[in-house]
């Protein structure tokens, strides 16, 4: 089936780092490709939409200079938390739209990313 | 897009099967009921997914009724491993956004 990976599974740094984080789609191609967060026992939020070759559209409140995405080619869509504080520290997690024959073929999620800022 | 009510926590015991419901009275006939689950510190991972007839794959069935105001996801014999929070969602065609509620939060005792 269809996989998604995302790179790396955990990172901590100091505050006032910036953290790049990878979402690779392995076995399809991604037009599309969405940011979520995660705090503790919350459900996931949705922080933007990336889209291959085009501008990441984020939901409202989501500061697009402080979460920089960026969807260069068809497999791959990077998140960069500029700038991270403590406050930032959340699980992040992907997830990559199988285009397949049909349109409503579902999404399918990384194993996200344990971000802690010191 | 529709929202879902799922009841917050429910309980099963192991073997016996797990009916989780959700309703989406608001559903519009060109959205699709989805449901996610996702095991402690992992991403979501997709079950199932449906329009109107009731589905199965190898991990559960989903039975929509008749009005597609609810559904029902079954897991036939649960395990300890399908301890999670299982999300119900509705989205339309096309690569539109998954929204995410509080989701229901299954226990499997054994």
């Amino acid at each position: 089936g269809a996989v998604v990976s995302q790179h790396p599974s955990w990172v901590i740094c100091k505050s006032g780092t910036s953290v790049k984080i990878e979402c690779r789609s392995l076995d399809f191609q991604a037009t599309t490709m969405f940011w979520y967060r995660q705090f503790p026992k919350q459900s996931l939020m949705l922080m933007a939409t990336s889209n291959e070759g085009s501008k990441a559209t984020y939901e409202q409140g989501v500061e697009k200079d402080k979460f920089l995405i960026n969807h260069a080619s068809l497999t791959l869509s990077t998140l960069t938390v500029t700038s991270a504080h403590p406050e930032d520290s959340s699980f992040y997690i992907c997830s990559a739209h199988d285009p397949g024959p049909r349109g409503n073929q579902p999404q399918h999620f990384g194993d996200g990313t344990r971000l802690s800022i010191l | 897009d529709a929202k879902t009510t799922q009841p917050p926590s429910m309980d099963c015991a192991e073997g016996r099967a797990a009916n989780l419901p959700c309703n989406h009275s608001t559903i519009s006939g060109n959205e699709y009921v989805y449901w996610y689950r996702q095991i402690h510190s992992q991403g979501p991972q997709y079950i199932i997914h449906g329009l109107k007839n009731n589905e199965t794959n190898e991990m559960a069935s989903l039975i929509i009724t008749e009005d597609r105001k609810s559904s029902t996801l079954i897991l036939p014999h649960a395990t300890l491993r399908d301890t999670a929070v299982y999300y119900c969602i509705v989205r339309g065609q096309g690569f539109q956004k998954l929204v995410f509620g509080t989701g229901t939060r299954l226990l499997v005792s054994p």
